[in-house]
C-alpha cells in the first residue's frame, strides 16, 4: 500500500502566480482533506472533499479552491499567490466518509518569492 | 473559536523513561481526539485516536487518556526511545461535521541517550 502521495515535493513560485498541488489518497479511502502548515505551527484545515464535493471549509479565502476526481484523488489550487502562502501543504485521506482516522501525505513545500 | 493548546512546548526525557505529553482543548462539543507525530521534513504520522465515549485507549507503547471534565488529553509513551524524538500534535474534531481536525501548536519531544 503506497499510502497518501503528494506532488510535487517542492515548488517555488512568485507573487501573483497560480499553483496546483496534487494528492492521491490511501487505497480504500474516500475522503480527502487539505491542510496548510506554516513553519513551527500546527496544520490548519483548508477544506475537505467527499464524493467530489467540498463538504467543509476552513477560514481560507476564495483564492484557495479544490477538486476531487472520481478516483478520489484531489487537487488544491491557489490563485494570486501571496508571500504569506509559503507553507507546507498537507493532504490527508480517510475512509468511511471521513469518520475514520486521517492519514497524511509527506506534503508539498511551497515557497512564494 | 475552537482551539487546542499544549502546556509544554518542549519536553526532554531520558531514553527508557516514560513520556507524558499534555493537551487542553476548548470545544466541549468535540467528540474525537487524535495524536500525531511529525518528524522533520515529513507529514504527520498517526499515533492513536480516542472518541469521547472512552476515557483511555492503549496502543503499542502508547496510551491516550481523555478527561472530559477538565477538557484535557494526554499521550503517554512507555520506554521512550531516540526514535520517538519529534513534534507531537494533538487535534480535536466534531465528527458530525466530518472530522475537520483542529490542531494545537505542538510539543517537541527530545530523547536523551
Amino acid at each position: 500500500d503506497a499510502g497518501v502521495t503528494q506532488s510535487p515535493t517542492h515548488l517555488i513560485k512568485t507573487r501573483g502566480q497560480q499553483v496546483t498541488l496534487r494528492c492521491s489518497p490511501k487505497s480504500g479511502h474516500d475522503t480527502v482533506s487539505w491542510y496548510q502548515q506554516a513553519l513551527g505551527q500546527g496544520p490548519q484545515f483548508i477544506f475537505q472533499y467527499y464524493e467530489e464535493e467540498e463538504r467543509q471549509r476552513g477560514n481560507f479565502p476564495d483564492r484557495f479552491s479544490g477538486h476531487q476526481f472520481p478516483n478520489y484523488s484531489s487537487e488544491l489550487n491557489v490563485n494570486a499567490l501571496l508571500l504569506g502562502d509559503s507553507a507546507l501543504y498537507l493532504c490527508a485521506s480517510s475512509s468511511d466518509r471521513g469518520r475514520k482516522p486521517q492519514f497524511f501525505g509527506p506534503g508539498t513545500r511551497l515557497t512564494v518569492l | 473559536g475552537e482551539s487546542v493548546g499544549l502546556h509544554l512546548p518542549t519536553l526532554s526525557v531520558q531514553e527508557g523513561d516514560n513520556s507524558i505529553i499534555n493537551c487542553a482543548y476548548s470545544n466541549s462539543a468535540s467528540d474525537y481526539f487524535i495524536w500525531y507525530k511529525q518528524e522533520s521534513g515529513k507529514g504527520p504520522q498517526f499515533i492513536i485516536d480516542i472518541r469521547s465515549n472512552m476515557d483511555k485507549r492503549q496502543g503499542q507503547r502508547v496510551t491516550v487518556l481523555l478527561n472530559k471534565t477538565v477538557k484535557h488529553l494526554s499521550l503517554q509513551i512507555a520506554a521512550t526511545q531516540p526514535g520517538d524524538s519529534a513534534v507531537y500534535f494533538c487535534a480535536e474534531a466534531y465528527m458530525e461535521y466530518g472530522n475537520k481536525l483542529v490542531f494545537g501548536a505542538g510539543t517537541i519531544l527530545r530523547v536523551k541517550s
